[in-house]
């Protein structure tokens, strides 16, 4: 098993692009998230879904677009990047019935 | 969301035991305790979770107070591999997707 997969590890964008955040998992998990940690901070909730199909708001929500067409799958749509939006980005996956979640190595996003 | 409270920063030397508090005064019934931990440059890694009882697993074990109103993260044996930011969290039964990240605990393991 991969676990979980984060692509790419590093993206520098200019304020307006947008650009997609790729997350895939091997592990058949039902659940997934996305998740920001800007600097000296926990991490905050951005999106997220309880299977192919179904997704729904985390505590961040603005600017971010998500859809889940595989269990496999849970890309992140930034729209039209901000600075506000430079932080570090999580995913995770959880198996129904199952606590623990498994989190990907994230990916480094700066907006200029 | 129930609020949890840990001092944010402790350290320890290897090899010794390691306990990590967590205040969580306004817990209810229905949260369980999860701990995660999160090394340097990577993402959080899920370490234990508990809902009344002790529990044990192979990387630490979770003493939960009998009011459920404090728990204690123990780390048996540090090694310098532990050092990373330790975040109590809790996460209600039904339902909840979110994982409400604090600040966390930074422990630092001295050689």
């Amino acid at each position: 098993n991969a676990g979980v997969t984060q692509t790419p590890k590093f993206q520098v964008l200019k304020t307006g692009q947008s650009m997609t955040l790729q997350c895939a998992q091997d592990m058949n998990h039902e659940y997934m998230s996305w998740y920001r940690q800007d600097p000296g901070m926990g991490l905050r909730l951005i999106h997220y879904s309880v299977g192919a199909g179904i997704t729904d708001q985390g505590e961040v929500p603005n600017g971010y677009n998500v859809s889940r067409s595989t269990t496999e799958d849970f890309p992140l749509r930034l729209l039209s990047a901000a600075p506000s939006q430079t932080s570090v980005y999580f995913c995770a996956s959880r198996r129904q019935g199952e606590h623990g979640y498994t989190f990907g190595s994230g990916t480094r996003l700066t907006v200029v | 969301d129930a609020k949890t409270t840990q001092p944010n920063s402790m350290e320890s030397n290897e090899e010794e035991p390691v306990h990590l508090p967590c205040n969580h005064s306004t817990i209810s019934g229905t949260d369980y305790i999860h701990w995660y931990r999160q090394l340097p440059s990577q993402g959080p890694e899920y370490v234990i979770h508990g809902l009344t009882s002790n529990v044990n697993n192979r990387m630490a074990s979770l003493a939960i107070a009998e009011d459920r109103k404090s728990s204690t993260l123990i780390l048996h044996r540090a090694t310098l591999r532990d050092a990373a930011v330790y975040y109590c969290i809790l996460r209600a039964i039904q339902g909840a997707q979110k994982l409400v990240f604090g600040q966390g605990t930074r422990l630092t393991i001295n050689p």
